[in-house]
C-alpha cells in the first residue's frame, strides 16, 4: 500500500537554530510532494511542493525541501527558527495519476524562545 | 479573490440531529474533498469527488453524507448515525486528477454535540 510517514510527532527546537521535519514516502512512479502548516484552529496552508528538477525547493516563510530520490524522502528544513514556526506540519504525496493525496499523520513543532 | 469557503466556523448539534455543513469554492476547481480531524490527530477522507454528479466513500464514510449538484459546491451532512461527530471538519480543492496542482483548504467547522 502507498505511505506517507512521518516519524516525528512533535519536534522541538530553540528559536533562531536549524529545523528540520521529516518525510518518507512508499509510493510507485515519481510523485509530486508537498508541505501544509496548520495553525490552531484553521486550514491548512500550502508551504511548497516538489513537481520535478532541483531537488531543494524553497517555499512560503523562508521553508525549503530537500527531495532525496533514492532514500525516497521529502524532509522540511529552515536554516533559522522562529517562534512563530510553532504549528502542526504535513506532508502528502500525491502517486502518478492519482485522484487524491495522501497524507502524513503531521508534526508538531514547538520553538522555544 | 479565488477561494473556498466552509461555513459555519463554529455548529453545534444535538443528539439524533442532523446537521449540514457548507462547502463552496470559485476556484474551478473540478475535484473536493472532505476531511475529519481529531484534537491533535492528522486527516481522515471522508467523503471525495472528482466531477459533478459523482463522489466516493473515504476512509471514514460512515454516518456521512454529501451531494455534488454543482462544481462550485460540496455540501456534508453529519447524520443522526454517527455516533462520535465532535471534531474539526475540513474541505479541499484540487484540479483535476494526477494535477500537481496539490490542494487548497477551507478554513474549517469545528462541530460539538451537545
Amino acid at each position: 500500500a502507498q505511505s506517507v510517514a512521518q516519524p516525528e510527532d512533535q519536534v522541538n527546537v530553540a528559536e533562531g537554530n536549524p529545523l528540520t521535519v521529516k518525510c518518507t514516502y512508499s509510493v510507485s512512479g515519481n510523485p509530486y510532494l508537498f508541505w501544509y502548516v496548520q495553525y490552531p484552529n484553521r486550514g491548512l496552508q500550502f508551504l511548497l511542493k516538489y513537481i520535478t528538477g532541483d531537488n531543494l525547493v524553497k517555499g512560503s516563510y523562508g521553508f525549503e525541501a530537500e527531495f532525496n530520490k533514492s532514500q525516497t524522502s521529502f524532509h522540511l528544513k529552515k536554516p533559522s527558527a522562529l517562534v512563530s514556526d510553532s504549528a502542526l506540519y504535513f506532508c502528502a504525496v500525491r502517486p502518478p495519476f492519482a485522484d487524491k493525496l495522501i497524507f502524513g499523520t503531521g508534526t508538531r513543532l514547538q520553538v522555544f524562545p | 479573490d479565488g477561494g473556498i469557503t466552509q461555513s459555519p466556523k463554529y455548529l453545534f448539534r444535538k443528539e439524533g440531529q442532523n446537521v449540514t455543513l457548507s462547502c463552496e469554492q470559485n476556484l474551478n476547481h473540478d475535484a473536493m474533498y472532505w476531511y475529519r480531524q481529531d484534537p491533535g490527530q492528522g486527516l481522515r477522507l471522508i467523503y471525495y469527488s472528482q466531477i459533478v454528479n459523482d463522489f466516493q466513500k473515504g476512509d471514514i464514510a460512515e454516518g456521512y453524507s454529501v451531494s455534488r449538484e454543482k462544481k462550485e459546491s460540496f455540501p456534508l451532512t453529519v447524520t443522526s448515525a454517527q455516533k462520535n461527530p465532535t471534531a474539526f471538519y475540513l474541505c479541499a480543492s484540487s484540479e483535476n486528477r494526477g494535477s500537481s496542482y496539490g490542494y487548497t483548504f477551507g478554513s474549517g467547522t469545528r462541530l460539538t454535540v451537545v
